[in-house]
């Protein structure tokens, strides 16, 4: 079954420290991942996804197929970085019932 | 360029009463969803419209209906509230069918039912 897990449900850290936010998939085709992020009660918006292979407010994300993952790296971590982070895989080889599946997110609080 | 737009923002419903979630896109997107949004659960999509005139159900899809009434707008329609549907809904649009390019998405409307 294709499954999107971030197994942290919250993280903390110090301004400043490097910050890993987890990401595992379950999927037997080729996967198109994402993350999004979402700023308190604001809209979600999407960060990044792998098959661009950009940095977007210094977060990078690698796609390892030998583990299933794409976590989502930052060096130093700033207060702004404060949100809530999912992330989804899109399902490119269902024919008509192409979609995201989501993670149920990570919440990373930025401690000064 | 307003992206997508959700009204109302808030809602309180009693319990048995209807109202409908309007959204609408000005990116000229084939694709929008409805999702709700619950504290440990995630989002869970309602119902999806891979194209104008095409609706399908989501994995949560009871006690709703929409309504794709063009290409631009996507309404989402409680018959009868019930508590159970108090969330956060978010509206959400993608150029490619199923968000293979990305989801923009809405504001979102806080619905609390009492």
């Amino acid at each position: 079954a294709q499954r999107v897990t971030q197994p942290e449900k919250l993280l903390s850290v110090f301004k400043g420290a490097p910050v890993e936010l987890k990401c595992n998939y379950s999927y037997s085709g080729s996967p198109e991942l994402f993350w999004y992020v979402q700023y308190s009660r604001q809209r979600l918006q999407l960060l990044l996804r792998h098959i661009s292979r950009e940095s977007i407010k210094g977060f990078t994300a690698d796609l390892n197929k030998g583990e299933t993952s794409f976590h989502l790296k930052k060096p130093f971590a700033q207060e702004e970085d404060s949100a809530m982070y999912y992330c989804a895989l899109f399902r490119a080889n269902a024919g008509n019932n192409r979609k995201l599946i989501w993670g149920l997110g990570t919440s990373l609080a930025v401690n000064p | 360029n307003a992206g997508v737009t959700q009204t109302p923002k808030f809602q309180v419903l009693k319990t048995g009463q209807s109202m409908t979630l309007q959204c609408a896109q000005d990116m000229n997107h084939n694709s929008m969803y409805w999702y709700r949004q619950d504290p440990g659960m995630g989002l869970r999509l309602i119902y999806y419209s891979a194209s104008e005139g095409t609706t399908d159900k989501g994995e949560v899809p009871n006690g709703y209906n929409v309504s794709r009434l063009n290409k631009r707008e996507f309404s989402l329609r409680l018959e009868s509230a019930a508590p159970s549907q108090t969330s956060v809904y978010f509206c959400a649009s993608s150029e490619a069918p199923g968000g293979a390019d990305g989801y923009t998405f809405g504001s979102g409307t806080r619905l609390t039912v009492v």
